[in-house]
């Protein structure tokens, strides 16, 4: 069985950087194709990708946040790690990662998600 | 950027259909994705390429493209079956898009 799940802080204030961990089973990232993305959506609104890593190592990021995003992976502890430098109030959303099989693939399996709300 | 649009709210009747479109500059050439989210909720992969449905998924959910438009369609809708709903494409540009999303209402 395919799991991800989020963690990191609920609260983060403005300028700070907020570091969010996937961790995930029941699928390895040094398998052939695999890919996590990480995905956010304020509240009450759309959903938004963020960035993806691929089994390779290949990163990318979407164009408006590629500034402040770093997407790393530990393959032995199965688990992917996201950075967004200079929080914002506009940033309060919850944070979702979720698995691809392939590189442009749909997102297959999703985590239930981590609330982050930026604020003094 | 690239960008795609959905209408913001379908409603339908139990029994009938539900059509919820996707529109982007030739997305015909592109593999459309479509999300089911209940509120609280994460989303739900309910069609992958266009067309097929992953493993469990009804096949009340039917998946299509015509005319620049691709289209989520729901025969046969249920009560279960009120979410939201978000159509994804990868841009050329490698970036994931997704629409705006549509909220359908089960009358």
């Amino acid at each position: 069985q395919v799991t991800l799940r989020e963690s990191g802080p609920a609260l983060v204030k403005p300028t700070q950087t907020l570091t969010l961990t996937c961790s995930f089973s029941g699928f390895s990232l040094n398998t052939g194709g695999m890919c996590v993305s990480w995905i956010r959506q304020p509240p009450g609104k759309a959903l938004e990708w963020l960035a993806l890593i691929d089994w390779s190592d290949d990163k990318y990021y979407t164009a408006s946040l590629r500034a402040r995003l770093t997407i790393s992976k530990d393959t032995s502890r199965n688990q992917v790690v996201l950075t967004m430098t200079g929080m914002d109030p506009v940033d309060t959303a919850t944070y979702f990662c979720a698995r691809g099989r392939g590189y442009k693939d749909a997102f297959d399996i999703w985590g239930q998600g981590t609330a982050v709300t930026v604020s003094s | 950027s690239y960008e795609l649009t959905q209408p913001p709210s379908v409603s339908v009747a139990p029994g009938q259909t539900a059509r919820i479109t996707c529109g982007g500059d030739r997305i015909g050439r592109k593999s459309v994705f479509w999300y089911q989210q209940k509120p609280g909720q994460a989303p739900l992969l309910v069609i992958y390429n266009d067309k097929d449905r992953p493993s469990g998924i009804p096949e009340r959910f039917s998946g299509s493209y015509s005319d620049n438009t691709a289209t989520l369609t729901i025969t046969g809708v249920e009560v279960g079956d009120e979410a939201d709903y978000y159509c994804h494409v990868w841009d050329t540009s490698s970036d994931g898009v997704f629409g705006g999303g549509t909220r359908v209402t089960v009358l």
